[in-house]
């Protein structure tokens, strides 16, 4: 599975968005990009994940360059709860297993 | 409500005293494996069943069995514990082995002394 590249911390302000970039340049084509969040030693969350398009949940929006070499989570109006360590992973089609790695922390301040 | 449920929360044991951790998912889903997660080493995999009476290694098995007599349930055993298995345990599953988000349960923290 291809490597992925995140910043190891980052701040933002509640009721602000918070936009997560994740940098994975060697991905190749089946491979899809996970985000999962885990707050505090709680069991990894799953957020969301695509492939080439942009995706949109209840929880986050996930954007994907054109050339999939990177993309950025959205939490489009971040609240106190949000604080996590967020991890992008990239998941090839055929994977059973996820890869973590260090993933950034990240600290929503009131 | 859709879970994975791991028991105990917390357990301190000794070394070589057999122990189990359970795990139950009650979402029909066909795949679950065990991650353990160490400062500076993140969540490794351990073992992973594709479905009942399917189990296979992760990448750091040493030292530990599972078991999937049925869909349900995915036990971890330490059979003979030692220190270097202190550690932060997830089990999760899925729907399907892949392509399907995992669901991990709450975590269960083991100490060996």
């Amino acid at each position: 599975d291809a490597k992925t590249t995140q910043p190891p911390s980052m701040d933002c302000a509640e009721g602000r968005a918070a936009n997560l970039p994740c940098n994975h340049s060697t991905i190749s084509g089946n491979e899809y990009v996970y985000w999962y969040r885990q707050i505090h030693s709680q069991g990894p969350q799953y957020i969301i994940h695509g492939l080439k398009n942009n995706e949109t949940n209840e929880m986050a929006s996930l954007i994907i360059t054109e050339d999939r070499k990177s993309s950025t989570l959205i939490l489009p109006h971040a609240t106190l709860r949000d604080t996590a360590v967020y991890y992008c992973i990239v998941r090839g089609w055929g994977a059973q297993k996820l890869v973590f790695g260090q993933g950034t922390r990240l600290t929503i301040n009131p | 409500e859709a879970q994975v449920t791991q028991n105990p929360r917390y357990l301190i044991t000794v070394t070589g005293k057999k122990l189990t951790v359970t795990c139950s998912q009650n979402m029909n889903h066909e795949y679950m494996s065990w991650y353990r997660q160490d400062p500076g080493l993140g969540l490794r995999q351990i073992y992973y069943s594709m479905n009942v009476e399917v189990t296979d290694k992760g990448d750091v098995p040493e030292g530990y069995k599972v078991s999937r007599k049925e869909k349900r349930n995915f036990p971890l055993i330490l059979e003979s514990p030692s220190p270097n298995q202190t550690s932060l345990y997830f089990c999760a599953s899925s729907l399907q082995p892949y392509n399907s988000p995992l669901h991990f349960g709450n975590g269960t923290r083991l100490t060996v002394t």
